[in-house]
């Protein structure tokens, strides 16, 4: 098993809809975890962290589900802007993290 | 405000050749630097991290090799570049502990061996 598993997409929403991204992780003892945003041949940015209540920021909205292991990540009223592939990142013990392979949003007007 | 550096923003190589990356951090002292590489269409795989001057894990076998000889400067290095070394390689940064804090990365290297 995977130690982050993210469904690759891609998802392809109209503008103005909600999307959901669900993120699994293999190591029950991980603390911290992160989603990235990653654009065509771009570097990852930080989207937000995912704390143990859960936290909001704008239309984005991440939720962390300890006992099932996963994350998830909520965006409202998708925009054009949206569009990029979503990074899935948990910490896995080690001196480092460890992101998912990511999921590829496609927001389409 | 931190900043990080990466050049060349593109390379191509020949197969054989040696590499030299460069990635330095601005606005911090004593980071985590962290190499990654990410092939088409993939995730990210981390190749080293280094919590200090000198002080280099390797997270993967390969024929590459990092070093740090100053506080925020990273070098990823090999002698002898492969097909398979062809990705987009990224330099990261973080403070703290290096046990799970946020990573910020540098707009990275675009490799091809030829």
């Amino acid at each position: 098993r995977k130690e982050v598993e993210q469904d690759p997409g891609p998802f392809n929403v109209p503008e103005g809809a909600t999307v959901a991204f669900n993120c699994t992780y293999s190591n029950s003892a991980s603390q911290s975890f992160f989603w990235y945003r990653q654009d065509c041949r771009k570097e990852p940015k930080l989207l937000m962290s995912v704390y143990s209540s859960g936290n909001e920021d704008g239309r984005f909205t991440a939720q962390l589900n300890r006992a099932s292991q996963y994350i998830s990540l909520l965006i409202r009223d998708s925009k054009l802007s949206d569009s990029a592939t979503y990074l899935c990142v948990v910490d896995t013990g080690r001196r480092a993290l460890t992101f998912g392979s990511g999921t590829r949003l496609q927001v389409q007007p | 405000s931190q900043t990080i550096h990466q050049w060349p923003a593109t390379l191509v190589q020949p197969v054989g050749s040696p590499l030299s990356l460069e990635c330095t951090v601005e606005g911090t002292s004593n980071p985590n630097l962290y190499w990654y590489r990410q092939a088409a269409g993939r995730g990210l795989q981390l190749l080293f991290y280094s919590v200090g001057i000198g002080q280099i894990s390797s997270e993967v076998p390969q024929n590459l090799s990092a070093s740090r000889p100053q506080d925020r400067q990273f070098i990823l290095s090999s002698k002898k570049l492969l097909l398979s070394d062809s990705g987009y390689y990224l330099c990261a940064w973080s403070v703290g502990a290096g046990e799970g804090e946020t990573q910020y990365f540098g707009p990275g290297t675009r490799l091809l061996v030829l």
